[in-house]
Order: C-alpha cells, then structure tokens, then sequence
C-alpha cells in the first residue's frame, strides 16, 4: 500500500506569483506511479500528470511544472504565474500495478485577484 | 454524454434507508471505480470493476455497501440501511486500460446526506 501526504491544508497567493504544492509519498513497491489531479469547485477530479517511479525527469507544460525526487519521495507540483483560474483543491495519488489509487488529503489553493 | 455521468447528483435520504448510486462511464472504458470523498479528504477507494466483475472490494467498508456491473458498463453501488457516517460524496471513475496505471476520468459525484 502507499501512502501520500499533503502537509499543505490551504494555500492562498495574489494572482501572478508562483505556488508549490507539495506531495511526499510512502511506498515499498520498487514499481509505482505517482499522479496530480485537480478538482475545481464542480467536484470533478480533473488528471494533470503521471509519473513512474523509473522516470525522475521533471516535467513542464505550460504554466506547470513537477518536480519527481525519489531521494525524498516527493512529487511536488509548482504553479508558475497563478490565475484565479488555477483555484482549486489539488490532489496527490499514488498506486502501485495494482487497482487502488490513494489520495493525499487534497490542498486548497486560492488565488487572489 | 462524453464524460462519467453519475446520478442522482443529491440524495438526501433517513437513517436505515436503502439508497442506489448509477454510475454511466465513458464508452469502452472497461475499468470502473467507485470512491469515497468526505469533506475535506482525499477520495477514499471503495471498488474497482474490470468489465462485469469486481475485480477488487477490499475498499467497502462492510457488508451494507454492494456495487454491481452487470453488462460491463453502467454501475450500481447500493448502501443499505443507510447510517449518518455514510454522508459523503461517491465519486465514480473509468479508465480504458485493463491493467490502471494511467488517468481515471471521474464524475462529478453523488452527494449523499444521511439525516
């Protein structure tokens, strides 16, 4: 089983600044994948990104970038240039080969205008 | 629709009561879970269907709690004799690969109430 931790409750930033939410993760499996899903006030959980425990590259797109350091089992995911667009809880998950994915508690990120 | 489609979007049922959750994946998805999100939590696995069977239950918290797929698409999750600590929303999910290591598409949840 792994488990995923977001110390982060509730972030709150001024539009344009950049933000870094973090995720450490606890796993015994050598094999593992590590994802960010975003849930906007709807209640949709939207997937952002996969990453598995063999690729540590870090990964940009668009105004979005993750860090993968297995050193310090964290998968920490930093918003550059807020918008108040980008509001919303931000999920960390983990899973193995298997079935279940295990949610961090979620952070809430607040951008304000 | 194009997306996970779950309903009722509310339920606001009486202690003991039985309650029915449907859940309509995304077409061809043959991989369907049913979560648990209580306020201010991180969804909570419950079940995970590969075609028309569970291929995994260990999630549901007891025996009240059943999930079924008959024909392999549209699912059930049915709570019977309903108790408060079972308001939460259930969130349905699908994914179009056998083996789940890629993105779940979920739905915007069933919001159940238990007076």
């Amino acid at each position: 089983a792994q488990k995923v931790t977001q110390a982060q409750t509730e972030i709150s930033v001024v539009e344009k600044e950049d933000v870094t939410l973090d995720c450490v993760y606890e796993t015994r499996d050598t094999t593992y994948y590590l994802f960010w899903y975003k849930q906007p006030p709807s209640g949709e959980l939207v997937f952002l990104i996969r990453r598995n425990s063999f690729d540590e590259q870090n990964e940009i797109s668009g105004r979005y970038s993750w860090n993968f350091q297995k050193s310090t089992s964290s998968f920490n995911f930093t918003i550059t240039a807020s918008q108040v667009v980008d509001s919303a809880v931000y999920f960390c998950a983990a899973s193995n080969t298997g079935n279940q994915f295990y949610f961090g508690t979620g952070t809430s990120l607040t951008v304000i205008p | 629709g194009a997306g996970v489609s779950q309903t009722p979007s509310n339920k606001v049922t009486e202690k003991g009561k039985y309650v029915e959750l449907r859940c309509d994946p995304i077409s061809g998805h043959t991989a369907l879970y049913w979560y648990r999100q209580s306020l201010g939590q991180g969804p909570e696995f419950l079940i995970y269907f590969q075609g028309t069977g569970a291929a995994d239950d260990s999630g549901l918290p007891n025996d009240r709690f059943f999930a079924v797929r008959p024909e392999g698409s549209v699912s059930t999750l049915k709570i019977q004799r309903t108790e408060r600590g079972d308001s939460a929303v259930y969130l349905c999910a699908s994914s179009p690969l056998a083996v789940n290591t890629g993105e779940l598409f979920f739905g915007e949840g069933s919001r159940l109430t238990v007076l």
